[in-house]
């Protein structure tokens, strides 16, 4: 079985884009959560979606946002970009939302001039 | 909200020897305890894992204890390898629930 994928794997933006990432979870998998991770606060949860509907949200401001389509892959997208947000987003897929065990994807490193 | 402190923040140990990191968290409703191992340049990959109704857990050469009453849970890492060599990640929720907190991650060197 596949794992989750992740596109694209690097990006550089300037300040004041935006931009979106894409996730595929694995097959059958009807959670996906997204994550920011950076040396300095380390592994943040942005969002979860379960069948198309976002079910908790993390600390972020509204300019992150996401959305899941009926096959389960899911996007985010983060508006007018600031330079802190250079990290690595990290998108994980579960089962259900009664399985608790995620797996993560590669990430994909996002770099903001 | 649910609060994960991890500690050390680096270990370095000899190969053959055990590690052991450790984690406390806050909020007495989180019943679900992940760990995570993080290679460099791939996202984290889950190693073990273990609920609020069991006290250890164990998988080879890995193991993880949960103390529900102090809010502690510990990683062992026998025999280590260097290729255990790597950051780990503990983390808590609540079951059903995927607000996951994580720790800030404790740096593994294995020597040879």
């Amino acid at each position: 079985k596949a794992g989750v994928t992740q596109t694209p794997r690097y990006l550089i933006k300037t300040r004041g884009q935006q931009v979106t990432l894409s996730c595929s979870p694995i097959s059958g998998h009807r959670s996906v959560s997204w994550y920011q991770q950076t040396p300095g606060q380390g592994l943040q949860f942005l969002f979860e979606y379960f069948s198309e509907t976002q079910r908790n949200k993390g600390n972020f401001p509204g300019r992150f946002s996401g959305r899941q389509f009926s096959n389960s892959r899911s996007e985010m997208n983060v508006s007018t970009l600031e330079l802190g947000d250079s990290a690595l987003y990290l998108c994980a897929s579960r089962g259900d939302l009664y399985y608790n065990e995620q797996f993560f994807g590669p990430g994909t490193r996002l770099t903001v001039l | 909200g649910e609060n994960v402190e991890q500690h050390p923040s680096t270990l370095s140990v000899q190969e053959g020897d055990s590690a052991v990191i450790k984690c406390t968290y806050s909020d007495s409703a989180s019943n679900y305890f992940p760990w995570y191992k993080q290679e460099l340049g791939k996202g984290p990959q889950l190693i073990i894992d273990i609920r609020s109704n069991v006290g250890e857990k164990k998988d080879q050469r890995i193991a993880v204890t949960l103390n529900k009453t102090a809010k502690h849970f510990s990683l062992h890492i026998t025999e280590t390898q260097p290729e255990d060599s790597a950051v780990y990640f503990c983390a808590a929720t609540t079951y059903n629930n995927n607000d996951m907190r994580f720790g800030a991650g404790t740096r593994l060197t294995v020597k040879p």
